[in-house]
């Protein structure tokens, strides 16, 4: 069945420095979805990315989907305190298949 | 408000009983999913409904039964043979659309807030 494979699992950063987070898909999907759960909460819809090779950005965030659509990435720039929680892809192809997601810790 | 409700946020039942958590969405979303989530994992899929009266089989249905009479409700049954049923469970729904003749797209899932099921 449809995998999909999140790294790393976590990361704990200074703030002001940049994080990433990769997501890796066995299947071609049909888009790919991001959202981000803070400690105790519930998963918040980010960004959707459809188009093959697409590139989104929200304020520090950018979101990339792969030229094959199997792969996305999230990259934070300049991490503050607010950016804590963990982030989760969903790989969509006929249903939707959660990573494991990445959880971020910032030192203040 | 439009929104999902999930209650209660915690539950505690006792091993062998079959316990119904419930979801509600006035948002008029088409589809409804449940998930799991386990600490430290990420959200595993046990059921989903496009439409009233159909739904599906997820990655780890067994154990679990699903109804959906309603189009606002999507409730789920935590029955007796699900071996490890404490755990955090997620309601969320999504208008689902379709881009071209057969290929079908999710928009963004709206989750409810969680219910906490601790089997004693």
């Amino acid at each position: 069945g449809q995998q999909v494979m999140q790294i790393p699992q976590y990361q704990h950063v200074q703030e002001g420095e940049d994080f990433t987070t990769y997501c890796n898909s066995s299947t071609t999907l049909s888009n790919i979805q991001w959202y981000k759960q803070r400690p105790g909460g519930h998963p918040v819809f980010l960004i959707q990315l459809v188009k093959s090779g697409e590139v989104k950005k929200q304020k520090r965030l950018t979101f990339q989907f792969g030229e094959a659509k199997k792969n996305s990435s999230l990259h934070i720039t300049a991490t503050q305190t607010t950016d804590v929680g963990t982030y989760f892809c969903a790989g969509i192809a006929g249903k939707s298949t959660f990573g494991d997601g990445t959880t971020l810790t910032v030192k203040p | 408000d439009g929104g999902i409700t999930q209650s209660p946020k915690y539950l505690f039942r006792k091993e062998g009983q079959n316990v119904t958590l419930s979801c509600e969405q006035n948002l008029n979303h088409d589809a409804m999913y449940w998930y799991r989530q386990d600490p430290g994992q990420g959200l595993r899929l046990i059921y989903y409904s496009q439409i009233v009266n159909d739904f599906q089989k997820g990655d780890i249905a067994e154990g679990y039964s699903v109804s959906r009479e309603k189009k606002e409700s999507f409730p789920l049954t935590v029955t007796s043979a699900q071996k490890n049923p404490t755990a955090f469970y997620l309601c969320a729904s999504s208008i689902p659309r379709l881009a071209g003749a057969s290929t079908l797209l999710y928009n963004e899932q709206f989750f409810g807030p969680g219910t906490r099921l601790t089997v004693l």
